[in-house]
């Protein structure tokens, strides 16, 4: 199964940009890159995901490498509210031996955010 | 309100108790997936349905039990906890798997103790 590689912990001052960078050299050509968060004391929730190219949206932006073998998710203007864990996961969008369903989340990157 | 449920939010029991963790979600999703979380090994998948009728192992499916008999429930069964089994356990549920834009609603988790 394609995996992710994350720093365990970033840090950011408020009001900077965080670039949150995330490797998936074994990526496939059918996987998806998502990026989840998870608030303190609540489930993960979905930030922003892509394919190829790069993608904005309300969150966040993803910056997607040439290759593909690596992201980086981008916070423009980091908030407090923004301290999280931030998960980087493949999904494939087309079935590779029976693994369409199956999702690996790893241990993601602790976001500190001080103001 | 769109949403996931899970109950019980708490629970503490005894090993060897039989227990189930109920999981609803009222958005017609079609893949509904558990995941438990432990300190410092990020979130992990336990089993995942695709469908109704249709359950798959994920990456820890050792000791846990699922069933899909309705598109809205996804029950996690622990027919016998033992204390390696306290976690934090979360489920969550998408539309489809099939098209790579997966986005995963998650519900609020259910704190799980074995003694």
């Amino acid at each position: 199964d394609a995996k992710t590689t994350q720093p365990n912990s970033m840090e950011s001052n408020e009001e900077e940009p965080v670039h949150l960078p995330c490797n998936h050299s074994t990526i496939s050509g059918t996987d998806y890159i998502h990026w989840y968060r998870q608030l303190p004391s609540q489930g993960p929730e979905y930030v922003i995901h892509g394919l190829t190219s790069n993608v904005n949206n309300r969150m966040a932006s993803l910056a997607i490498a040439e290759d593909r073998k690596s992201s980086t998710l981008i916070l423009h203007r980091a908030t407090l509210r923004d301290a999280a864990v931030y998960y980087c996961i493949l999904h494939p969008w087309a079935d590779r031996g029976s693994t369409l369903g199956r999702l690996y989340f790893g241990r993601g990157t602790q976001l500190t955010v001080w103001p | 309100e769109a949403q996931v449920t899970q109950n019980p939010r708490y629970l503490i029991t005894v090993t060897g108790k039989k227990l189930t963790v109920t999981c609803s979600q009222n958005m017609n999703h079609e893949y509904m997936s558990w995941y438990r979380q432990d300190p410092g090994l990020g979130l992990r998948q336990i089993y995942y349905s695709m469908n109704v009728e249709v359950t798959d192992k994920g990456d820890v499916p050792e000791g846990y039990k699922v069933s899909r008999k309705e598109k809205r429930n996804f029950p996690l069964i622990l027919e016998s906890p033992s204390p390696n089994q306290t976690s934090l356990y979360f489920c969550a549920s998408s539309l489809n798997v099939g098209t790579g834009y997966n986005e995963q609603f998650f519900g609020p988790g259910t704190r799980l103790t074995v003694l």
